[in-house]
């Protein structure tokens, strides 16, 4: 049984649109989230991540914004660029190892 | 420079041979990760280790095998037992293995069976 989900295989975005990548995780023992951004053949690189005594975490055009009581959690990525057209996967840890979701492919068009 | 290292950047085996991946971290952390990666599907743990000559078994450890003899190396053996190892496979490292803790990934290997 999935522990995170995340529902969206992919997203188109125009350039300069905002971009709201989602995130549902199922245990409320989880208190550190994170969300890493790949590209095809390469190893994740680290974005932004938001622990659970706080709501928001802003770094750049990245903000993470965090509902604990929906155990949800979004990317929001503003103003969207073409070099951010990527695999963006979230990720949850506990007292466990990270546990990822299966990623958001996002398209940026020009 | 610090980070992981990965290497071969593509492997290709032969039935019933066993190979191994290899992972480098300078980053002087303790804890390192492997992870599968298949097509749609996330990042699901192999093995990690948190310290010198200890390691865990993670969601899919079966068919494979792993060694942490040096703070530095932590070889990931796929062997014959894995019926399906076609797969992106990627090492990871953060600082202690406690919650609360970025890993961070090297660029991975590309294993392809003949």
């Amino acid at each position: 049984d999935q522990q995170v989900k995340q529902n969206s295989p992919s997203l188109s975005v125009q350039e300069g649109r905002i971009s709201i990548l989602n995130c549902d995780y199922t245990n409320s023992m989880f208190d550190y989230f994170l969300w890493y951004k790949k590209y095809p053949a390469e190893g994740p690189t680290f974005l932004i991540s938001i622990s659970s005594i706080k709501d928001k975490n802003e770094d750049g055009r990245f903000t993470v914004f965090l509902n604990k009581s929906a155990k949800h959690l979004s990317l929001h990525i503003v103003p969207s660029q073409p070099g951010d057209s990527a695999v963006y996967f979230c990720a949850v840890s506990g007292n466990t190892p990270l546990v990822f979701g299966k990623g958001t492919r996002l398209s940026v068009i020009a | 420079d610090g980070g992981i290292t990965q290497s071969p950047k593509y492997l290709f085996r032969k039935e019933g041979q066993n190979v191994t991946l290899s992972c480098e971290q300078n980053l002087n952390h303790d804890a390192m990760y492997w992870y599968r990666q298949d097509p749609g599907q996330g990042l699901r743990l192999i093995y990690y280790s948190q310290i010198v000559n200890d390691f865990q078994k993670g969601d899919i450890a079966e068919g494979y095998s792993v060694s942490r003899e040096k703070k530095e190396s932590f070889p990931l053996t796929v062997t014959s037992a894995q019926k399906n190892p076609t797969a992106f496979y990627l090492c990871a490292s953060s600082i202690s293995g406690g919650s609360r803790e970025t890993q961070y990934f090297g660029p991975g290997t590309r294993l392809l069976v003949l």
